[in-house]
């Protein structure tokens, strides 16, 4: 079955920094990415996601990177805010399949 | 839109009693449901797949006859979790994939936080 794995488990940056938060799949039929942030005690909310036929997506200060190659996709935060701090799950699935979810980030954003 | 609620949201119950969860998608039909579970600052662990009018596909590991989920119709989705013990407790999720913006998109509801004594 499918894999997914992510990196850092934490991050802190300063406000107004950028944020990266990298993971990788196995299964390279994969091919919906989505991306998940989810506050203390509070549902998953979709943010982005990316299908296999796009290279990169953005959308504000959110972008989300996918090389098929290399099978990893990036998620990126520009000019992070207090607000942003939360857990960031990335997800890989194969169309309307299962989704397997990355163990998740918390990102820690100081003011 | 894609709005997927959740019924309780949070439950304490007495070991070997059995608790219902509700999960309901409110504005769009539900073909398939997903069930999972969430220890603290853990992952969600994917428990079963429902898909209306079916039987539930369980992942490996857990139990098909303690946690009874039942996709009756394509709105309502129930999990029961059967003569539950204090190993049971944790924040379980649900989330719904239908006809919303995108079929592949999944939609998660608030969670039910379970606390069995």
């Amino acid at each position: 079955g499918e894999n997914v794995e992510q990196h850092p488990s934490t991050l802190s940056v300063q406000e107004g920094d950028s944020a990266v938060i990298k993971c990788t799949y196995s299964d390279s039929a994969s091919n919906y990415f989505p991306w998940y942030k989810q506050e203390l005690g509070k549902r998953p909310q979709l943010i982005i996601d990316i299908r296999s036929n796009v290279g990169e997506k953005k959308d504000q200060r959110i972008a989300v990177t996918l090389n098929k190659t290399a099978k990893h996709f990036s998620l990126h935060i520009t000019e992070t805010q207090p607000e942003d701090s939360a857990v960031y799950f990335c997800a890989a699935s194969t169309g309307y399949q299962k989704v397997t979810f990355g163990i998740g980030t918390k990102l820690q954003v100081i003011p | 839109g894609a709005v997927v609620s959740q019924h309780p949201s949070w439950v304490i119950c007495k070991s070997g009693t059995s608790v219902k969860i509700e999960c309901r998608s409110l504005d769009f039909q539900a073909t398939t449901m997903f069930w999972y579970r969430q220890f603290p600052k853990q992952s969600l662990m994917l428990m079963a797949t429902s898909n209306e009018g079916s039987k539930a596909t369980y992942e490996q590991g857990v139990e098909k006859d303690k946690f009874l989920i039942n996709h009756a119709s394509l709105t309502l989705s129930t999990l029961t979790v059967t003569s539950a013990h204090p190993e049971d407790s944790s924040f379980y999720i649900c989330s719904a994939r239908g006809l919303a913006s995108a079929l592949e998109t999944q939609y998660f509801g608030p969670g039910t936080r379970l606390l069995v004594l």
